[in-house]
């Protein structure tokens, strides 16, 4: 079956930093998702990635589908505290497959 | 607009048991999905429901059913639960054929 691998596993970065995490497919994947879980929640759809090469913003996060179609990259620009949290990447379509997800926690 | 909504929040049960958690869509979307999501791990697809009929499945055994409801609300069951079914429940809504999915908060169940 297919299979996300998604690093960092956890990144410990001080408030202001930029933070750059990517996932990687071990098929090709026509659409890449990007979701936030904070503790106690589910996860919230944060950029949805649909054609290869494509870059899309949503604030100060950025997030690009790769020209292979085999991986996707997340960026956060200038962290705040609110960022901290666990951040999946899935994909390809209705039955969604996740990454096990990178850590996230800011020091402010 | 309300977004998915789930319940309950919380479940405690013993092994054996049986459980059924309940899922309301997000307004105007058709189609619900369930996933299991265990501790420190990402969410695992369980299966997927469209007009009342299950479309897809994942590697779940028969002990997972599910039913959707004509308002597309649906129900997750678990049966002869084990403890190793201990996980946070995830529904999540879309419109059929589209690749973005809206979570809801989930059920936390815990099988002791």
């Amino acid at each position: 079956g297919q299979q996300l691998n998604q690093s960092p596993q956890s990144m410990f970065i001080q408030e202001g930093e930029d933070v750059s995490m990517n996932c990687t497919s071990s098929s090709i994947f026509n659409t890449w998702l990007w979701y936030k879980q904070e503790p106690g929640e589910g996860p919230v759809l944060l950029i949805a990635l649909y054609k290869a090469g494509e870059l899309t913003s949503n604030g100060r996060l950025t997030a690009q589908f790769g020209i292979t179609r085999k991986d996707s990259f997340l960026n956060i620009s200038a962290s705040i505290p609110s960022d901290v949290g666990i951040y999946f990447c899935a994909g390809p379509g209705n039955k969604l497959v996740f990454g096990a997800g990178t850590i996230l926690r800011v020091k402010s | 607009d309300a977004g998915v909504t789930q319940s309950p929040t919380h479940l405690i049960k013993t092994r054996g048991q049986q459980v059924t958690l309940r899922c309301s869509p997000k307004s105007g979307h058709d189609t619900v999905s369930w996933y299991q999501q265990a501790l420190g791990q990402g969410p695992q697809f369980i299966f997927q429901y469209y007009e009342e009929e299950e479309r897809q499945r994942g590697n779940f055994p028969d002990r997972f059913s599910g039913h959707q409801f004509p308002n597309y609300s649906s129900e997750l069951n678990v049966n002869a639960l084990l403890l190793g079914d201990s996980a946070l429940y995830l529904c999540a809504s879309s419109l059929l054929g589209a690749d973005t999915q809206y979570f809801g908060p989930g059920t936390r169940l815990t099988v002791l």
